[in-house]
């Protein structure tokens, strides 16, 4: 089964914290993406990576970056944390060519005090 | 990418047939589209993908008409386990590339 395994399930950070968030997937996939989910927003589109050090923006990049050195690892880097980014994060990764699902982490609860 | 419409939310009772209808007015010829399943708390997962006609699956079918300006979701006989939110995505998904999310619709199916 193809794994996508985001390093944590529950964070709590402070306000103004640099924040890390991994992800790993074990299919050598070659696409992988991070979103944010808030109620009533659905999910969101932060980054996209098509392949190691290539991104792409997503709708809402703003006070995020991401890292991707290998393949199977997607970090998504909150530089300065805030209030407004206490969300669910969700990764996906899936394959590039004949692309037909993606397959996403549990999740992480990000909560920013 | 083309973007769609769903209706928020629909409510059904145990053992009804369900009908999802996603509107996709701007489908390009070579896009795809895509059904993903959300239940509280986890990631969404992949229910099924057409491109024209009707497409069946173990979980549910999925019906384009000619135009492919629609998609309609069916569920047979819907449990409690079926409530969810339900995803309708349109793209050139085979050939990689971002992946969009709407806001989809969240199914309460009752006893």
């Amino acid at each position: 089964d193809v794994k996508v395994t985001q390093s944590s399930r529950y964070l709590v950070k402070r306000t103004g914290e640099k924040v890390f968030l991994e992800c790993v997937q074990d299919m050598d996939h070659e696409n992988m993406f991070w979103y944010r989910q808030d109620p009533g927003l659905g999910l969101r589109l932060i980054y996209f990576s098509y392949d190691v050090k290539m991104k792409e923006k997503g709708d809402i990049p703003e006070g995020y970056s991401v890292s991707r050195e290998k393949k199977e690892r997607f970090s998504l880097i909150l530089e300065s944390a805030s209030t407004n980014q206490t969300s669910m994060y969700l990764c996906a990764s899936g394959l590039r060519e004949g692309f037909t699902e993606a397959f996403f982490g549990q999740g992480t609860r990000l909560t920013v005090v | 990418l083309a973007k769609t419409t769903q209706p928020i939310s629909m409510d059904s009772y145990e053992g009804q047939e369900v009908n999802i209808t996603c509107s996709h007015n701007n489908i390009a010829t070579n896009d795809y589209i895509t059904w993903y399943q959300q239940f509280p708390s986890q990631g969404p997962r992949f229910i099924i993908q057409g491109y024209k006609t009707k497409v069946t699956n173990e979980v549910a079918s999925l019906f384009i008409p000619a135009d492919r300006k629609s998609s309609t979701l069916s569920l047979p006989r819907v449990s409690l386990s079926d409530t969810a939110v339900y995803y309708c995505l349109v793209g050139l998904y085979n050939q990689g590339g971002k992946l969009i999310f709407g806001q989809g619709t969240e199914l309460s199916v009752k006893p």
